[in-house]
C-alpha cells in the first residue's frame, strides 16, 4: 500500500537554528512529493514539490527539500528558523497523472520554535 | 482570487443528526477535492469532482456520506446519522485541470459530534 511516514511527531528548535523534518514514502514507483505547512485556522499551504530532475528543490519561505531515491526520503530543511515558522508540517505524495490531486499525507510534524 | 471558502467554520451536532458543509472553490477551477483530517493525523482523501462529475470516491466515504457539485461550481458534503467517529476537520481544495496544477486548500469545517 502507498504510504507516507513522518517519524517525528513534534520537534522543538531555537530561533536561528537549522531545521530538518523527515519524510519517508512507500510507493510502487517514484511518486510526486510535496511539503505543506498548516497554521492554526489556516488552510494547507504548499511549500515545495518534487516531480523529477534536480533532487534538491527550493520552495517558499526559505525552505528546501532533498529527494533521495535510495532512502525513499524527502526531507525538508531550513538553515535558520524564524519564530513565524512554528506550525504543523505535512509531507505528501501522489502517483501523478490523473491522480494528481489525490494526495497521501503523512501524520504531520509539529514545529515549536523557542526564542 | 478570493481563495477556497468553506462554510461553516465550526459545526457542533448531536449524534444521529444530519449535517451539510459547503465549499466554494476558486471560480475558474474545474477540480474540487474533499479531505478529512482527524486530530493528530494528516488529511485523508475522500472524493473529487471534475466539473459536476464525481470521478473518484475513497472507501472511507461510507454510505452515510454524500457529496455533490450540481453545477460544477460549489460543492456540498452531507453526513447522515452522524457518529462520534465523524468528528474531524473537513477540508476542501480546488485546482485547474492542467497537468500537475497546484491545489488550493480552504480553512476547513471543524465538525464535533456529541
Amino acid at each position: 500500500a502507498q504510504s507516507v511516514t513522518q517519524p517525528d511527531i513534534h520537534i522543538t528548535v531555537s530561533e536561528g537554528a537549522s531545521l530538518e523534518l523527515r519524510c519517508n514514502y512507500s510507493y510502487g514507483a517514484t511518486p510526486y512529493l510535496f511539503w505543506y505547512v498548516q497554521s492554526p485556522g489556516q488552510g494547507l499551504q504548499l511549500l515545495l514539490k518534487y516531480f523529477s530532475g534536480d533532487t534538491l528543490v527550493q520552495g517558499i519561505k526559505g525552505f528546501e527539500a532533498e529527494f533521495k531515491r535510495s532512502q525513499s526520503s524527502f526531507n525538508l530543511r531550513k538553515p535558520s528558523v524564524h519564530w513565524s515558522d512554528a506550525a504543523e508540517y505535512f509531507c505528501a505524495a501522489n502517483a501523478g497523472g490523473t491522480s494528481y490531486g489525490k494526495l497521501t499525507f503523512g501524520q504531520g510534524t509539529i514545529l515549536t520554535v523557542h526564542p | 482570487d478570493t481563495g477556497v471558502s468553506q462554510d461553516p467554520r465550526h459545526k457542533i451536532t448531536k449524534r444521529g443528526q444530519n449535517v451539510t458543509f459547503r465549499c466554494d472553490p476558486i471560480s475558474e477551477h474545474n477540480r474540487l477535492y474533499w479531505y478529512r483530517q482527524t486530530l493528530g493525523q494528516g488529511p485523508e482523501f475522500l472524493t473529487y469532482f471534475q466539473n459536476e462529475a464525481q470521478l473518484e470516491k475513497s472507501r472511507l466515504l461510507s454510505d452515510r456520506f454524500s457529496a455533490e457539485r450540481p453545477k460544477g461550481s460549489f460543492s456540498t458534503l452531507e453526513i447522515q446519522r452522524t457518529e462520534q467517529g465523524d468528528s474531524a476537520m473537513y477540508l476542501c481544495a480546488s485546482s485547474g485541470t492542467a497537468p500537475n496544477e497546484k491545489l488550493f486548500f480552504g480553512s476547513g469545517t471543524q465538525l464535533s459530534v456529541l
